[in-house]
């Protein structure tokens, strides 16, 4: 069964504390990798999508990498409007069509 | 505004009842969804229509219809709602191959938080 598993499960930093978010999965097929960015009461928000093991990509203070069992959301001097919760999703294939299996997502908190 | 919207924001009815969400998307986009998103967070998808046709019918109960009346519109029609139906159920949209390198990203509504008592 596709899984992804995203760990922690919440963060608490600093301002200008940089760290990372772990998406690990098991999948049959990735057909890219996802992520967004959801705050309290709204929907997610599209961030990244990575296709390939050694893919980078960046956007402000963030960055993403992949490899082929797990991704990497690298936040560096985070700043506390980037707290919300990090949904990784990989799109796997399925006999009728892609689909997304999402993890339960990092709470990301940035004190200042 | 470009968007993907969904109607009601809020939605609390008794157990039984019949009740539909609307969503809309002016994305031009080709393919439309359906998650709910428990209490534990966990977005799972439910539905995917493309051009109106049903692709994507996950192992939802048939209490749950969805009805596409046209490419931008994909409505969710709820029969004898249950106390487990109480979630937050998002619409989403994709552009499809007419999005060039954008083609995979699914956009969200801001969703709809069902309450069943």
């Amino acid at each position: 069964e596709d899984q992804v598993t995203q760990s922690p499960e919440a963060l608490r930093l600093q301002e200008g504390e940089s760290s990372s978010l772990n998406c690990s999965y098991t999948v049959s097929g990735l057909r890219g990798l996802f992520w967004y960015r959801q705050d309290p009461g709204k929907g997610p928000e599209f961030l990244f999508t990575l296709y390939s093991a050694g893919e980078e990509k960046e956007k402000e203070r963030l960055k993403a990498t992949l490899t082929k069992k797990e991704s990497f959301l690298h936040i560096t001097a985070p700043k506390p409007e980037d707290s919300a919760t990090y949904l990784c999703a990989v799109q796997v294939r399925t006999e009728y069509g892609n689909k997304l299996v999402f993890g339960a997502g990092t709470i990301l908190r940035v004190k200042s | 505004d470009t968007a993907v919207s969904q109607t009601p924001k809020y939605l609390v009815t008794q157990m039984g009842n019949d009740k539909s969400i609307k969503c809309e998307q002016n994305l031009g986009h080709d393919t439309m969804y359906w998650y709910k998103q428990d209490s534990k967070k966990f977005l799972k998808i439910m539905f995917s229509y493309n051009n109106k046709e049903l692709i994507i019918n996950e192992t939802v109960p048939n209490r749950f219809s969805p009805k596409s009346p046209d490419k931008a519109h994909l409505n969710l029609h709820i029969n004898s709602l249950e106390l487990g139906d109480s979630a937050v159920y998002f619409c989403a949209s994709r552009p499809g191959l007419a999005g060039g390198s954008s083609y995979n990203e699914q956009f969200f509504g801001p969703g709809t938080r069902l309450t069943v008592l």
